[in-house]
């Protein structure tokens, strides 16, 4: 069964930065394409960042390029997004999901970033 | 982008009668491989997104029968026949076929 754990949320300042991690069980995250998706009240769900199965395919929504870095630990079975330079806009529950059938399939329970001064 | 617009946003049902979610893309979403990657995602209170229908009609396993797609190229519908309790929450489609993909605004499922 497909289990997808989000972690590595909290509290930063703008201009900060912080690691989100994706522990993936029951299936192997390198074999898989992975998705990062958010969640605010005012803008509802927003795409964020994918990774394809073998890493070289990557693609972010434009408001995250030069800041935002996706990538994988195979020996951990876990993916990351490193965020930098963070953004009050950038506050949002992150989600991270497993590509299936060419599209966000299993989902996360998601990890709370909060950016403020 | 891909604009994804949905109506109505709000949608107040009676139990056991039918619902209906639209869901509108601005530009055709028929990849070059010739699927169309519009999907429609379930949302209860408080819990993560769950996918119910990929690629226009197909339903994972586990949604009942009960929740239907369709559509093509920039019309898509979602159909609920005979709205259950359980299926309060909110409704997004979300377009897979260009990039960045997109959702739409949801639709809030509640009962009368």
């Amino acid at each position: 069964q497909v289990q997808l754990v989000e972690s590595g949320g909290g509290a930063v300042q703008p201009g900060g930065s912080l690691r989100l991690s994706c522990g993936a069980s029951g299936f192997t995250l390198s074999n898989s394409a992975m998705h990062w998706v958010r969640q605010t009240p005012g803008k509802g769900l927003e795409w964020v960042s994918y990774i394809g199965y073998e890493g070289n395919d990557q693609y972010h929504i434009d408001s995250v390029k030069g800041r935002f870095t996706i990538s994988r630990d195979s020996s951990k079975n876990t993916m990351f997004l490193q965020m930098n330079s963070l953004k009050a806009e950038d506050t949002a529950m992150y989600y991270c999901a497993k590509d299936t059938m060419g599209c966000l399939g299993d989902w996360g329970q998601g990890t709370l970033v909060t950016v403020s001064s | 982008d891909v604009v994804m617009t949905q109506s109505p946003l709000s949608l107040p049902v009676t139990l056991g009668q039918p619902a209906s979610i639209s869901c509108r893309s601005s530009q055709s979403l028929v990849h070059s491989n010739g699927n169309t990657y519009l999907n429609w995602f379930q949302q209860r209170p408080g819990q993560s997104p769950r996918r119910l229908i990929y690629k226009v009609s197909d339903r994972d396993s586990g949604v009942p029968d009960r929740f239907s797609g369709s559509g093509s190229d920039t019309d898509f519908t979602l159909k609920i026949s005979r709205v259950e309790a359980e299926d309060v929450g909110i409704y997004y489609c979300m377009q897979g076929t260009h990039w960045p993909q997109t959702f739409g605004q949801g639709t809030k499922v509640e009962i009368k």
